[in-house]
């Protein structure tokens, strides 16, 4: 079965130092990776997704994540953090045995100090 | 063009009470999710339609709890006899692609469901 590990609750960086949210899962089988956002009072929103080939993806809003099969991470990161990337991030996984369904952690808050 | 919507926002129930939640699709999406999110944690799945076919359903908590889209696009979750712990946030979610693991999951914005 598929779980989800995110190290940290909450990660606080200062605006324009960079953002690292870590992501670890397990899975028997070649996974599909994917990293939500989500606002207060907001549904989740995708800021990128690993499927197949490439391992660095790129995201919306700046952001990237590398999948490491070595090390079964799919860590998110930002160079430089902005005031309205606080949020919570989740990061997910599915396989395509399960139809799709996500497995998620539990989330880091991530909070920018000016 | 429209996402995926949920009504109503917030819900509060007496223990007891029975409540229906409805999740509307991005139109064309044969593809839909609910998830319960209770406080400080992430979204855990409860069940899976195809069209009109509830497929997975191993994650409804209890025999309390149903859903249903009888005509492929509406779903209700609906649950009966609420009790507390079944205080959450109520996700819908929609894709495009039948089986497609790797395909995007567009989310409401949830309802909030308070049970006193």
């Amino acid at each position: 079965a598929q779980s989800v590990t995110q190290l940290g609750s909450h990660v606080s960086v200062s605006e324009g130092a960079l953002v690292l949210l870590r992501c670890n899962y397990s899975s028997s089988v070649p996974p599909y990776l994917f990293w939500y956002v989500q606002y207060p009072n907001q549904g989740l929103q995708l800021l990128l997704k690993y499927t197949t080939g490439a391992t660095l993806v790129k995201g919306i809003n700046g952001f990237e994540a590398e999948f490491k099969k070595s090390e079964t991470s799919f860590h998110l990161t930002k160079p430089s953090a902005h005031m309205s990337d606080a949020a919570e991030y989740f990061c997910a996984v599915s396989e395509s045995s399960t139809l799709g369904r996500l497995y998620f952690g539990r989330g880091t808050q991530l909070t920018v100090w000016p | 063009g429209a996402g995926v919507s949920q009504s109503p926002r917030y819900k509060v129930a007496k223990r007891g009470q029975d409540v229906a939640l409805r999740c509307d699709p991005i139109s064309g999406h044969v593809s839909l999710f609910w998830y319960q999110q209770a406080l400080g944690q992430g979204p855990e799945f409860l069940t899976y339609f195809q069209n009109e076919a509830q497929l997975d359903k191993s994650g409804l908590p209890s025999d309390r709890f149903f859903a249903e889209r009888p005509e492929g696009s509406v779903s209700t979750l609906k649950i009966q006899r609420t009790q507390q712990e079944d205080s959450a946030v109520y996700l819908c979610a929609s894709s495009l692609d039948t089986l497609g693991a790797g395909d995007e999951q567009y989310f409401g914005p949830g309802t909030r469901l308070t049970v006193t």
